[in-house]
């Protein structure tokens, strides 16, 4: 059973579109990243959200984190084709960088 | 300034054999995470090294599997009797610090298959 669980597990989308990607758990976390991980590489880390109610904005990326720290989202307005990936929450339970990760979800923007 | 630096990237074994991968961390740090991921999947945990030192095993199986981080020299994930169920791609992270939200730096990760 996974402790965070992402929906949806596949999105296809045509550029321009707007999409949202959730992150959800019954468990409290310190901090909750996003990463986006392409085919053959490493994650790379997105953003970092501490704060309940906290959100951040990274150009067309728009992450929050819900009031209880058990939950995100990740929204990304005008989707481009560069935005294609694999996109990963990952939650800290203050255990030093022990990251508990989601299980992905797959972004597919097609021109 | 190199990131984090895994080899080899594929390494394929027959069952039974011994898996060792490596990881060079980033210049200055000194903090080291395995996570293993399996196809379509998120990443595990595994485990935590610094210099010499054993943080925390507790992602690790307890059999067969075993890692270190030698005071000079890379990180070793060693994997001893490999079976088909270990394949998967293994990532090494590293931070400047093992606290909490100090940002992780992922490798490329080592693609293993046993066959």
């Amino acid at each position: 059973t996974q402790l965070l669980e992402q929906s949806p597990q596949f999105l296809s989308i045509q550029e321009g579109e707007n999409l949202t990607v959730y992150c959800n758990s019954s468990s409290v976390f310190s901090s909750l990243q996003w990463y986006r991980q392409e085919p053959g590489e490493g994650p790379v880390l997105l953003v970092t959200v501490v704060t309940g109610g906290e959100v951040k904005k990274l150009k067309r990326l728009t992450f929050q984190f819900g009031d209880a720290r058990k939950d995100s989202s990740l929204h990304i307005t005008a989707a481009q084709p560069g935005d294609t990936g694999l996109y990963l929450c990952a939650g800290d339970k203050a255990a030093g960088n022990k990251l508990t990760f989601g299980g992905g979800t797959r972004v597919l923007v097609k021109p | 300034n190199a990131g984090v630096m895994q080899n080899p990237r594929h390494l394929v074994r027959r069952r039974g054999q011994e898996a060792r991968l490596r990881c060079s961390p980033m210049k200055g740090h000194s903090h080291v995470y395995w996570y293993r991921q399996l196809p379509e999947e998120g990443l595990k945990f595994m485990v935590y090294l610094q210099k010499e030192n054993i943080i925390d095993e507790s992602g690790m199986p307890k059999e067969r599997f075993s890692a270190e981080f030698p005071k000079e020299g890379p990180s070793i994930l060693r994997i001893q009797q490999v079976v088909r169920g270990d394949s998967a791609a293994y990532f090494c992270a590293s931070s400047p610090l093992g606290t909490d939200n100090s940002p992780l730096h992922f490798g490329n990760g080592t693609r293993l298959t046993v066959t």
